[in-house]
């Protein structure tokens, strides 16, 4: 597959619950955003990372919200204690530019559904 | 005021039809614009670029007029393909973002009736 994968494709956590959203970027993609989207909403910012180093994690909502990268490669998004208003479609996307490059393409995943019931 | 504000539409156009999206953006230091297009329950995907002289592609222009902080997305003789949401984008660079994150606006929708 040439394209960025996730998964799961949808998940339904009970409150309280621990889930984990699995990001494959596009082979060799350097950049590796995640988002949030809310039912009606555009995407909303979560995280980047270049390569295995988070740079930027302004965009976490709360501490219940950890990111990783281990490799450089897969990233994996995690929610602890999952709440209702976590509900939303969490989209990765990823870049094969580096920083500082005006006119990178970011190309998404099709995203995890999650539902917290 | 939000950082990125579209027409909330929806759009409901008859097949055809040129339909215009405006989309304005709050910080003047702001260098990288695009339009992405959402299908239903579907990712985003570029749809295009916008260039200060303003780019055509196919039935697709936009324009960027810095001065007003405002851009645009003319889409002509409208096909039945063409009903999506139209999200207006913009690099997150200046806003503190530290590495071009993109910053959404809500998205416009459209809707193209036979």
């Amino acid at each position: 597959g040439a394209g960025v994968s996730q998964s799961p494709r949808y998940k339904v956590a009970k409150r309280g619950q621990d889930v984990a959203l699995r990001c494959d970027p596009i082979s060799g993609h350097v950049s590796l955003f995640w988002y949030q989207q809310a039912l009606g909403q555009g995407p909303e910012f979560l995280t980047y990372f270049q390569n295995e180093a988070q740079l930027d994690k302004s965009g976490l909502p709360s501490d219940r919200f950890f990111a990783e990268r281990p490799e450089g490669s897969v990233s994996t998004l995690k929610i602890q204690r999952t709440q209702q208003e976590d509900s939303a479609v969490y989209l990765c996307a990823s870049s094969s530019e580096v920083p500082g490059q005006l006119r990178e393409t970011q190309y998404f995943g099709p995203g995890t559904r999650l539902l917290v019931l | 005021r939000k950082e990125v504000e579209q027409d909330p539409g929806p759009f409901n156009v008859p097949e055809g039809a040129t339909v215009a999206f405006n989309c304005t953006y709050s910080n003047s230091a702001s260098q990288s614009f695009f339009w992405y297009r959402q299908d239903c329950r579907k990712e985003p995907k570029l749809l295009m670029s916008v260039y200060s002289s303003g780019n055509e592609d196919g039935r697709f222009t936009a324009q960027l007029n810095r001065a007003s902080q405002y851009i645009s997305l003319l889409i002509r003789d409208s096909k039945l393909s063409d009903s999506a949401t139209y999200l207006c984008v913009v690099n997150g660079r200046v806003y503190g973002g530290s590495q071009g994150n993109l910053i959404f606006g809500k998205g416009t929708k459209l809707s193209v009736k036979p």
